[in-house]
């Protein structure tokens, strides 16, 4: 079993839509949780950064995390064919100083489509 | 300011030969990592380096793999011999090693295609 799952998709949704997008994990160590959005033939780049449990937002992202479930997902608003993109979930631990390495383990991506 | 910076950006090579991919992390990042992607097992932490010290290769896949740090400029990853099965997407990433928030920023990656 990997240590975070993420249903890769794909998934096609009409402009103005509502996007949610989630992962599952199993390392309870797992305190730092992020989400990437990466477009075709580019490296990822951050788009949600949140730590331990709770709801972040973000304009018309909103990511939330709930540790008791292991769950994390990410809802977008109002979705345009910009957002059309491959979203990937990351997570980490925090080092012995309570920081995070950056020693991210990612989900599989999902392959978001908006049509106009 | 420049981003991460890779090369090559494409590399096709024969089953066998030796492959060399490059990375300049971004100036002042000490952390530098190296991921592999591939549509099966999706992004994969090889090897990262704080400060230039190798501190953690458990996801090098096999003593064909091997990476550098020389300098705090400079990065590679080299493959020798190539296998069909190494074909993927090389991303290099860097972050500053205090930061505490995780953000890795990512280069561009190498396309790597074994024949």
């Amino acid at each position: 079993q990997k240590e975070v799952e993420q249903d890769p998709g794909p998934l096609s949704v009409p402009e103005g839509a509502i996007v949610s997008l989630n992962c599952t994990y199993s390392n309870s160590a797992f305190q730092y949780f992020m989400w990437y959005r990466q477009y075709s033939r580019k490296g990822p780049e951050l788009l949600m950064y949140t730590y331990s449990s709770g709801n972040k937002e973000d304009g018309r992202f909103t990511a939330q995390v709930d540790k008791s479930s292991k769950y994390i997902s990410l809802f977008i608003r109002d979705s345009q064919p910009s957002d059309s993109a491959t979203y990937l979930c990351a997570m980490s631990p925090p080092n012995a100083g309570g920081t995070s390495y950056g020693k991210l383990t990612f989900g599989q991506g999902t392959i978001l489509t908006v049509h106009p | 300011d420049a981003g991460v910076i890779q090369s090559p950006r494409h590399e096709v090579t024969e089953m066998g030969q030796e492959v060399t991919l490059r990375c300049k992390p971004i100036s002042g990042h000490n952390s530098l990592f190296w991921y592999r992607q591939t549509m099966m097992r999706g992004l994969e932490l090889l090897i990262y380096f704080n400060n230039n010290v190798p501190i953690d290769d458990s996801g090098m896949p096999e003593d064909r793999f091997s990476a550098k740090m020389p300098n705090a400029s400079f990065s590679t990853l080299k493959i020798q011999p190539s296998e069909p099965r190494d074909s993927a997407v090389y991303f290099c990433a860097s972050k500053p090693l205090r930061k505490n928030t995780g953000e890795l920023f990512f280069g561009e990656g190498s396309r790597l295609t074994v024949l």
